[in-house]
């Protein structure tokens, strides 16, 4: 079935810093990807996703392309802020017909970032 | 804005109680599904539903049931609580499939 492996954390940046967050997928046929970001104590949110193969889906200065040639989807930001620690999930659809939307997440990675 | 509600941000509840977890959506959502999240064993699906009264395990059902009389409802069933239940709750719907989810803002639940 369809899979995410994503970067282990927890990772630890100073205020402006650059953040990349490895994930790699394995699936049948290109689905959906999804990157959520979950802050302390709340539900997760979606963040961006990308339908399509060479898709970019972008949302609050954060970034990732589909890239079928590696089979990933990392997540980028220029200049973190202290507001963006959380926890990020990447995520993919099950493979199946009858998946009903069910999706795969990957671990989590908890960013900290310090002023 | 569309919403999924979870009816409780923090409960406690006693060892052996029958405790209920709501969450209604307002997407007219054909899915919903039940997570539970822990310190390093990550996002775990419970149960889902994909139609009014239709219902199927994830990949932790024991001790859980869950209850869909009505679409925009899909309620989570602790039939006698443990400690080991004590969690943070997640309650998503979906479109469907490469729709992705739209979580609820989560149940942190203590049994005592």
């Amino acid at each position: 079935g369809n899979s995410v492996t994503q970067m282990e954390g927890p990772v630890t940046l100073s205020e402006e810093a650059f953040l990349t967050i490895n994930c790699t997928y394995t699936a049948t046929g290109y689905p959906s990807l999804f990157w959520y970001v979950q802050y302390p104590g709340e539900g997760l949110q979606l963040l961006l996703k990308a339908t399509k193969a060479d898709d970019k889906g972008s949302n609050k200065g954060f970034e990732a392309t589909y890239r079928k040639e590696t089979t990933s989807f990392h997540l980028e930001k220029g200049s973190v802020q202290v507001s963006d620690s959380a926890v990020y999930f990447c995520a993919l659809p099950e493979r199946g017909g009858t998946s009903y939307g069910k999706l795969t997440f990957g671990q989590g990675t908890i960013l900290t970032v310090h002023p | 804005d569309v919403k999924v509600t979870q009816s409780s941000r923090y409960l406690v509840k006693r060892t052996g109680e029958k405790v209920f977890l709501e969450c209604v959506q307002d997407m007219d959502h054909e899915n919903m599904f039940w997570y539970r999240q822990d310190p390093g064993l990550g996002l775990r699906l419970i149960y889902f539903s994909y139609d009014v009264k239709m219902k199927e395990k994830g990949d932790i059902p024991e001790g859980y049931s869950v209850s869909r009389e009505k679409k925009e409802r899909f309620s989570l069933i602790l039939e006698s609580a443990s400690t080991n239940q004590t969690s943070m709750y997640l309650c998503a719907s979906s479109r469907g499939k490469n729709y992705g989810y739209t979580f609820g803002s989560g149940t942190r639940l203590t049994v005592v």
